[in-house]
């Protein structure tokens, strides 16, 4: 039972375009969401969080927008750079829950 | 500080054999939390210790599967005995508070198992 879906395993933008990665969530009882940046051979790092109680957090070229009513939340990566290209995991937690549940992830080329 | 350290990074075995994967957390982290990659499931949570106590083990996919947290500074994730299914990247990850709101959780680079 996947509690987090990404959808689209991969996406392909040009330098300088926008890139938006999107994920869907079925739990009603996340409350906190998260995006985790992963590059080859390394672990995923932290990228960008925002809370149920807000629809939108922004954070230099990265914002995340959350659709509550529609259990949807979307990444938003303005202007896009070769240095992009990763695999990005969206990621959900319940209230004073530590344990976070993760999606596929979708593999982001951003080509020059 | 060098991060969560795993060993080995890439780890080749045979049906049938005991695999151990080992984790170091960052010096001071309360919360230890063992994590599967798969192409098809994505980063799947198996396991997470506090302070040393396995708090949830209910991602831990069946009896071939065990972790033990002995000290503060060490973890181990063991499959006794393999299977080729069980090949995936398994990551370490810790942080200081749990709650993803307060802290984020710090992962390791991971290790690649292959059992053939």
């Amino acid at each position: 039972d996947q509690q987090v879906k990404q959808n689209s395993p991969s996406l392909s933008v040009q330098e300088g375009r926008i890139s938006i990665l999107n994920c869907d969530y079925t739990n009603s009882m996340f409350d906190y969401f998260l995006w985790y940046k992963k590059y080859p051979a390394e672990g995923p790092t932290f990228l960008i969080s925002i809370s149920s109680i807000k629809d939108k957090n922004e954070d230099g070229r990265f914002t995340v927008f959350l659709n509550k009513s529609a259990k949807h939340l979307s990444l938003h990566i303005v202007p896009s750079q070769p240095g992009d290209s990763a695999v990005y995991f969206c990621a959900a937690s319940v209230p004073s829950g530590s344990r976070l549940t993760f999606g596929e992830g979708t593999q982001l080329t951003v080509n020059p | 500080d060098a991060g969560v350290i795993q060993s080995p990074r890439h780890e080749v075995t045979e049906m049938g054999q005991e695999v151990t994967l080992r984790c170091k957390p960052i010096s001071g982290h309360d919360y230890l939390f063992w994590y599967r990659q798969t192409m098809m499931r994505g980063l799947e949570l198996l396991i997470y210790f506090n302070n040393n106590v396995p708090i949830d083990d209910s991602g831990m996919p069946e009896d071939r599967f065990s972790a033990k947290m002995p000290n503060a500074s060490f973890s181990t994730l063991k499959i006794q005995p393999s299977e080729p299914r069980d090949s995936a990247v398994y990551f370490c990850a810790s942080s200081l508070l749990g709650t993803p709101e307060k802290e984020t959780q710090y992962f390791g680079p991971g290790t690649r198992l292959l059992v053939l």
